[in-house]
């Protein structure tokens, strides 16, 4: 069965430092999404990708998160430098539109991010 | 504001009993999603509702859709240990493609 891959699936760090996850959505899905939970929390969507091109990045904290899609397939998430508010599980999800404009999206597992 | 408000947050259950979550929303959308969580673990999906009276079942577990109150709710029939998780609600953002969620419902099933 298809499934979105995320890496690294934990990651530590020090504030100040870079670190960069990575997203590969289930073939042929052309929206990919990045979204950020915090404990307890619903996701919150960080941005939006439509084949390569951002469609929403309202939310992306722009002065220290970029995210791209160069090839319209697999994404990259960076942030730096880190803080300490960015602790969190980051989940990456793909979808495909279906008939009536059906937006299901499918979960990767998603990197959990300290930052010390 | 797009809301998307769901009660109860924390629900402590025995087993064989039933219970339902509920879920209001402010948005327009006739479409609705349920996911699953558990611990340290991604979202699963459950069940997508796509209009108005909606009601879809999988094992014990029913959901239903009213958009006219804006209003999911997912029956819990007869619970066991196994289906302690998270449980979200999330409805299509009408101006974007993303899903606004609830807060989750963290479900405790105990013997």
């Amino acid at each position: 069965e298809a499934e979105v891959a995320q890496s690294p699936r934990y990651k530590i760090t020090e504030k100040s430092q870079a670190v960069a996850f990575w997203c590969d959505p289930i073939s042929g899905h052309a929206t990919l999404y990045w979204y950020r939970q915090i404990l307890g929390q619903g996701p919150e969507l960080l941005v939006q990708f439509q084949d390569e091109s951002v469609v929403d990045d309202s939310q992306l904290p722009k002065d220290r998160f970029s995210a791209e899609r160069l090839k319209g397939v697999d994404s990259t998430l960076k942030i730096q430098p880190a803080e300490l508010g960015d602790s969190a599980m980051y989940l990456c999800a793909s979808s495909l539109e279906l008939a009536g404009g059906v937006n299901e999206q499918f979960f990767g597992p998603g990197t959990r991010l300290t930052v010390l | 504001e797009l809301k998307v408000e769901q009660n109860p947050l924390f629900l402590s259950m025995q087993e064989g009993k039933n219970y339902t979550i509920y879920c209001n929303y402010s948005t327009t959308s006739d479409r609705l999603y349920w996911y699953r969580q558990d611990p340290g673990k991604s979202l699963e999906s459950l069940f997508v509702l796509l209009s108005n009276g909606a009601v879809k079942q999988e094992g014990r577990l029913m959901a239903s859709l009213d958009t006219k109150a804006r209003l999911s709710t997912l029956h819990i029939t007869a619970a066991v240990h196994d289906l302690s998780a998270t449980y979200f609600c999330a409805v299509d953002n009408p101006s974007q493609g993303n899903l606004i969620f609830g807060k989750g419902t963290k479900l405790s099933v105990k013997p």
